[in-house]
């Protein structure tokens, strides 16, 4: 049974430009979470996705952040027009249910931003 | 919303003995402490977990400790090896405001170094 699977494994993008990230959960798993991790840093929890449903957002920036987990497809973190303090690395967490259940991490996205 | 206080930021020990860790939280509803093991350049990687009707839990060389009252849980890791080394998150959820969703509250992590 694969794991969580996150791509690109590292992302180089310059100010200005767009960066997508994509996660693919564990199999049998409907709940998606986005997590930034600075460096030297903590977990910091961005989006909670269900299918085709953003469930808590609270984390996100409101500007130039967006995720979404369409039915069909890999979640997607999308960042507009990156600035040099985006440059952190993403991780993505799938559940198999919502509530007080183990999450399970993928092996993240290093962004950084040139 | 939750806060999660985790010490100490590092922790150096000799290969066989004992590493403890402790985290504080402030959300009395939060009722899932997960414990997570990070290597470089890995994702973070669950390790033992504990809910709120439990006060202990052991898995071989390892077990977590939670007290509800005082609001804190500790990771116990008994005869340490060189490849226990590595940064160990705790985090809380299952608060705010009784939503059972899982949002995870890190702390800030603990970089253990076990020395052969």
């Amino acid at each position: 049974n694969a794991g969580v699977m996150q791509n690109p494994r590292h992302l180089v993008r310059r100010r200005g430009q767009e960066a997508r990230l994509r996660c693919s959960p564990m199999k049998g798993h409907s709940h998606v979470y986005w997590y930034r991790q600075l460096p030297e840093e903590g977990l910091k929890f961005m989006v909670y996705l269900q299918k085709e449903n953003i469930i808590d957002e609270s984390g996100m920036p409101k500007e130039r952040f967006s995720a979404e987990f369409p039915k069909e497809g890999p979640s997607i973190l999308r960042i507009q027009q990156v600035v040099r303090g985006d440059s952190a690395a993403y991780f993505c967490a799938s559940s198999p249910l919502s509530g007080y259940n183990e999450q399970f991490f993928g092996p993240g996205t290093r962004l950084t931003v040139l | 919303g939750e806060n999660v206080e985790q010490h100490p930021s590092t922790l150096s020990v000799q290969e066989g003995d004992s590493a403890v860790i402790k985290c504080t939280y402030s959300d009395s509803a939060s009722n899932y402490f997960p414990w997570y093991k990070q290597e470089l350049g890995k994702g973070p990687q669950l390790i033992i977990d504990i809910r709120s009707n439990v006060g202990e839990k052991k898995d071989q060389r390892i077990a977590v400790t939670l007290n509800k009252t005082a609001k804190h849980f500790s990771l116990h890791i008994t005869e340490t090896q060189p490849e226990d080394s590595a940064v160990y998150f705790c985090a809380a959820s299952g608060g705010a405001g009784g939503t059972s969703y899982g949002k995870l509250t890190f702390g800030q992590g603990t970089i253990l170094t076990v020395h052969p």
